[in-house]
């Protein structure tokens, strides 16, 4: 079946520096990725969407500027967490989805677990 | 209010029981209808889907939709423990759009 890989898996940060995470599509092209933050015990929210080559879609409330959103390829999406401050310490998971039919290609990577100290 | 309601939990049952895990949604636009399973630290595991109204069933696993009633449902019969894990409903409105989820109901299945 379809995969997406995610990595790093967790990554701890200094506070002030930038993270990058990337997700992958190893076996199928991903031509939508979608960008999500988990806290604890809490639901998948919906931080942007990327189409490839273009820019992508933010949801209110998330700032552009801070989560940098690169989708150059159909099989990479890149998430950078600029400046990152504790408060941005979460748990960051892609999806990618292909154009193949509904919902076939909506796997999950396995998530990046960002810590900033 | 959420666009999709779920509660969290946790909800603890023993080994071979039937689950009822459930959800609600506010918007009628909505025709997709997904099931997530989710382990501690991991990516959400898609375990079933389902277009507009029905029933569908895999292995041990129903899913229910009744748009009416804008309720989704998920059976898990002959409960196991390896199915403890949180379990995510979501929703969409059109293939390709991002989900909307639930924020996930923690199941614990005791031995």
């Amino acid at each position: 079946g379809a995969v997406v890989s995610q990595h790093p898996s967790r990554v701890i940060c200094k506070s002030g520096t930038s993270v990058k995470i990337e997700c992958r599509s190893l076996d199928f092209q991903a031509t939508t990725m979608f960008w999500y933050r988990q806290f604890p015990k809490q639901s998948l929210m919906l931080m942007a969407t990327s189409n490839e080559g273009s820019k992508a879609t933010y949801e209110q409330g998330v700032e552009k500027d801070k989560f940098l959103i690169n989708h150059a390829s159909l099989t990479l999406s890149t998430l950078t967490v600029t400046s990152a401050h504790p408060e941005d310490s979460s748990f960051y998971i892609c999806s990618a989805s292909d154009s193949a039919g509904p919902l076939v290609g909506y796997t999950f990577g396995s998530g990046t677990r960002l810590t900033v100290v | 209010q959420k666009e999709v309601e779920q509660d969290p939990g946790p909800l603890s049952v023993p080994e071979g029981a039937i689950v009822s895990l459930n959800c609600t949604y506010s918007n009628s636009a909505f025709q997709y209808f997904m099931w997530y399973r989710q382990y501690s630290r991991k990516g959400p595991e898609l375990l079933m889907y389902t277009y507009s109204s029905g029933n569908k069933e895999d292995g041990r696993f129903t899913a229910q939709v009744d748009k009416s009633s804008k309720y989704i449902s998920l059976f898990i019969r002959d409960s196991q423990p390896s199915d403890s894990a949180t379990y995510l409903c979501a929703t969409s409105s059109n293939s390709g759009y991002a989900l909307n989820f639930g924020k996930g109901t923690s199941l614990l299945v005791t031995p």
